[in-house]
């Protein structure tokens, strides 16, 4: 496979569960992001991880929990989710992060509903 | 104030003419720029991206640059039906990528 992947798909979760959201990246990326995307809303950054170390978001609420093994994968960790939750979560990637951003390259997102 | 903003369209145009698609941002030190379109239901793809004030010309695609005016715009020649589609603007600030809301554009057969 090429690009950026992202499992699964679609996801549909009470909001008791636990689920986790996998990106896999193929382009030999060293910088991997989760955005959300809401209907009318721009893009929202949620995590960005550069040579696996986490760059802090502090208005993400703590029910998202990424987490980067290595810098192929990036998993978002979901538990007690909101309704207002459901959403498209897109993963990218990009050779840095910082002033020499290089261009982001996304997943195909998961498509997220909360009940 | 929005750190990017792009009306939210819709904008039409008729097939074969010139699509022209409008972004400004807030952050004078932005560095890079970036068009992505986005089909319904599909995952934003890379169009152009820019560096420098001016033009950049990419087949039927313009990307244009002003810095001293903090406006950065997409022209497409010659649209087709398939260019129908929402038009993102990026902008890269050195600490943060932030996109616009989106153009949604439809191009009449």
């Amino acid at each position: 496979e090429t690009g950026v992947t992202q499992t699964p798909r679609h996801l549909v979760m009470g909001m008791t569960n636990k689920k986790s959201l996998k990106c896999e990246q193929h382009l030999g990326h060293n910088a991997m992001y989760w955005y959300k995307q809401s209907a009318k809303k721009p893009l929202e950054l949620m995590f960005v991880y550069s040579l696996e170390e986490r760059v802090e978001n502090n208005s993400v609420p703590s029910r998202f929990s990424p987490e980067c093994p290595n810098s192929s994968h990036l998993f978002l960790h979901l538990h007690t989710l909101q309704p207002e939750d459901s959403a498209l979560y897109l993963c990218a990637s990009s050779h840095f992060t910082g002033p020499s951003t290089d261009t982001q390259y996304f997943g195909p997102g998961t498509r997220l509903t909360v009940l | 104030q929005k750190e990017v903003e792009q009306n939210s369209g819709p904008l039409s145009v008729p097939e074969g003419a010139i699509a022209s698609l409008n972004c400004t941002y807030s952050d004078r030190g932005s560095q890079s720029f970036f068009w992505y379109r986005q089909y319904s239901g599909k995952s934003p793809e890379l169009i152009m991206f820019i560096y420098s004030n001016g033009d950049k010309e990419d087949g039927r695609f313009t990307a244009q640059l002003n810095k001293a005016s903090q406006y950065v715009s997409l022209l497409i020649r010659d649209s087709q039906p398939s260019d129908s589609a929402t038009y993102l603007c990026a902008v890269d600030t050195g600490n943060q990528f932030y996109f616009g809301t989106g153009t949604s554009l439809t191009v009449i057969p």
